[in-house]
């Protein structure tokens, strides 16, 4: 069983471009969310979802877009990627009782 | 505005001595606390957690403390073992399953 698995685990894109960071699930949570880690900032959330056709912004949703229509996918996207949104990204998905599985993360560079 | 804080970047203790990683939080609303563990290039995983009702919390080799009075928790891990060392994040929940997590405390168990 594999849990929460993130796609790419490794990425390079120039100033401007966009791409779509993949997540996905197989424990049929229905809440589930993006974070990103950078050095002395912990983990913040940038999106999450409370369940199919719904997601609402965190504490850093700007430049990013997500979408939930299926309970399994939860797709984080960066319209126009700039060197400020470099860092790891983290999908996680909750399951009965609060625990969060984490994926192993994509780590993202804008040059 | 970090409403939850680890004020110690890193920490070494040596093998078989105890690890005492602190925590502290500004937001009264918080009522459900975790650690989470993470090993470089893998997510976080759950650790040990601690509702607002209790003031400790054991399983094994970790203790959580939680003082509301004083706003901190603090995790105990005894006796520490090098596969102790990672980077610690506490967690902070309203019930709203929506973590603030803290800057992490990176550990490190000398043999």
């Amino acid at each position: 069983n594999a849990g929460v698995t993130q796609t790419p685990k490794f990425q390079v894109l120039k100033t401007g471009q966009s791409m779509t960071l993949q997540c996905a699930q197989d424990m049929n949570h229905e809440y589930m969310s993006w974070y990103r880690q950078d050095p002395g900032m912990g983990l913040r959330l940038i999106h999450y979802s409370v369940g199919a056709g719904i997601t609402d912004q965190g504490e850093v949703p700007n430049g990013y877009n997500v979408s939930r229509s299926t309970t399994e996918d939860f797709p984080l996207r960066l319209l126009s990627a700039a060197p400020s949104q470099t860092s790891v990204y983290f999908c996680a998905s909750v399951g009965a009782g609060g625990g969060y599985t984490f994926g192993s993360g994509t780590r993202l560079t804008v040059v | 505005d970090q409403q939850v804080k680890q004020n110690s970047p890193s920490l070494s203790v040596q093998e078989g001595r105890i690890s005492i990683l602190n925590c502290d939080y500004t937001n009264s609303m918080f009522d459900y606390f975790l650690w989470y563990k993470k090993y470089p290039a893998e997510g976080p995983t759950f650790l040990i957690s601690i509702s607002s009702i209790k003031d400790k919390n054991e399983d094994g080799r970790f203790t959580v403390f939680l003082n509301k009075s004083a706003k901190h928790l603090s995790l105990h891990i005894v006796p520490s073992q090098p596969g102790d060392s990672a980077v610690y994040f506490c967690a902070a929940d309203f019930g709203n399953e929506k973590l603030t997590f803290g800057t992490g405390t990176r550990l490190t168990i000398i043999p």
